[in-house]
């Protein structure tokens, strides 16, 4: 089936630790979108691609690092340099066609990422 | 950045009672979007909205699209306690066209 699959669904760190938050999509997606959740918090964008090899800023990006080499994924780095980590990380994804019609964003399961 | 602000932040109701939450915005969108989050998984899309003044249902779900571009309405119907969780609204573009920026949520209690 195809879908976006976030791994894995819990994660722990030590405190100065850089991690990694896989994201995958089998839809053909050609944007995708990293966002924060705080406990009742709304969805805060750190980096978000448009298409391979580019991205660019969301509101909240320092502390973070992503990359996008392949259309199917966007892994996301927070790196010690994020203050407070802990957190609810949601991936997306969106088709793009150029115009606004039918382009809504699919999100994965999320991975809750716990630093100690 | 877009800032989108989203009320009620909380709503606490009676099995049955109908809701209704709102989104305004200070720019113009081209697209409004409604979504729903169960605890402890993503949101899920729950209505679409491309046209100035549109109005749009999904069973017990309405939204409308504001005139002005600048606003948007979610009402829930009859709720039932499954309607738990918080809701979202969202929109696209902007001054940066890929960018989609959400609001900060309503929380939603639905008591039997």
């Amino acid at each position: 089936d195809g879908g976006i699959t976030q791994s894995p669904k819990y994660l722990f760190r030590k405190e100065g630790q850089n991690v990694t938050l896989s994201c995958e999509q089998n839809l053909n997606h050609d944007a995708m979108y990293w966002y924060r959740q705080d406990p009742g918090q709304g969805l805060r964008l750190i980096y978000y691609s448009q298409i391979v090899n580019d991205f660019q800023k969301g509101d909240i990006a320092e502390g973070y690092s992503v990359s996008r080499e392949k259309k199917e994924s966007f892994p996301l780095t927070v790196t010690s340099a994020q203050k407070n980590p802990t957190a609810f990380y949601l991936c997306a994804s969106r088709r793009e066609t150029g115009t606004d019609m039918n382009t809504e964003a699919f999100f994965g399961q999320g991975t809750r990422l716990t630093v100690v | 950045g877009q800032q989108l602000n989203q009320s009620p932040q909380s709503m606490f109701i009676q099995e049955g009672e109908d809701v209704s939450m709102n989104c305004t915005s200070s720019s113009i969108f081209n697209t409004w979007l409604w979504y729903k989050q169960d605890p402890g998984e993503g949101p899920v899309l729950l209505i679409a909205l491309y046209k100035a003044g549109e109005l749009t249902s999904n069973g017990r779900l309405t939204a409308q699209f504001g005139i002005t571009r600048k606003d948007s309405f979610l009402n829930i119907s009859a709720s039932i306690p499954s309607d738990v969780g918080i809701y979202f609204c969202c929109t696209r573009g902007g001054t940066s066209y890929g960018k989609l920026t959400f609001g900060q949520g309503t929380i939603l209690t639905v008591h039997p």
